[in-house]
């Protein structure tokens, strides 16, 4: 069974920093997209990054570029979010997702992990 | 940026009728591979989003037939032929086509 597990949210004042991370099971990590997407409280989907399997491509949203970094060790089937110079609109669950499917959208999705940017 | 419109904002519907829900986009979402990228997902209350429809038609794996998409370059569409019960949630239309992925606003659908 295919499991994403997110972990490191909470609450950080405006400025701080924040690692997330997600941690994989059910499927060959390695071969896979990984990607963030976020939800601010009440609203829609955001997609926030994306990395391949190898790391060798990365892809932000304009608003994070700079701030957040994706990374992924697929020795630990992980992949995580470093998240810098956080703001209050950066306040939302965040959740991993692969696509395992060849879709070209994410077919497994994390519970979410919520993170609240408030000093 | 490829920007998606979904409509309607909401959609009241009887249980056993059919619903439709509409995503359009700034410019046309075919690859240069040929294929369209658009994908519609499913969000229940409190839950994460789930994968219904991937390539415009394309049903994932386990979602009820009655669950179908159609659709070219810029102007697609969502159809739930009987809305059941557990349908009720807000729908997401999402282009893949290029980067920054970008999804529509979501559309709710309730029971009347």
């Amino acid at each position: 069974e295919v499991q994403l597990v997110e972990s490191g949210g909470g609450l950080v004042q405006p400025g701080g920093s924040l690692r997330l991370s997600c941690a994989a099971s059910g499927f060959t990590f390695s071969s896979y997209w990984m990607s963030w997407v976020r939800q601010a409280p009440g609203k829609g989907l955001e997609w926030v990054a994306s990395m391949n399997q190898d790391g060798s491509e990365k892809y932000y949203v304009d608003s994070v570029k700079g701030r957040f970094t994706i990374s992924r060790d697929n020795a630990k089937n992980s992949v995580y979010l470093q998240m810098n110079s956080l703001r209050a609109d950066d306040t939302a669950v965040y959740y991993c997702a692969t696509d395992t499917c060849g879709c070209w959208s994410s077919d497994y999705w994390g519970q979410g992990t919520l993170v609240t940017v408030s000093s | 940026d490829i920007v998606m419109t979904q409509t309607p904002l909401s959609s009241p519907v009887t249980l056993g009728q059919p619903a439709s829900i509409s995503c359009r986009s700034s410019q046309s979402l075919v690859h240069s591979d040929g294929n369209t990228y658009l994908s519609w997902l499913q969000q229940r209350p409190g839950q994460p989003p789930r994968l219904l429809i991937y390539k415009i038609s394309y049903r994932f794996s386990g979602v009820p037939d009655r669950f179908s998409g159609s659709g070219a370059g810029t102007d697609f569409t969502l159809r739930i032929s009987r809305v059941e019960a557990e349908d009720v949630g807000v729908y997401y239309c999402m282009q893949a086509t290029q980067f920054p992925l970008t999804f529509g606003g979501g559309t709710k659908v309730e029971i009347k």
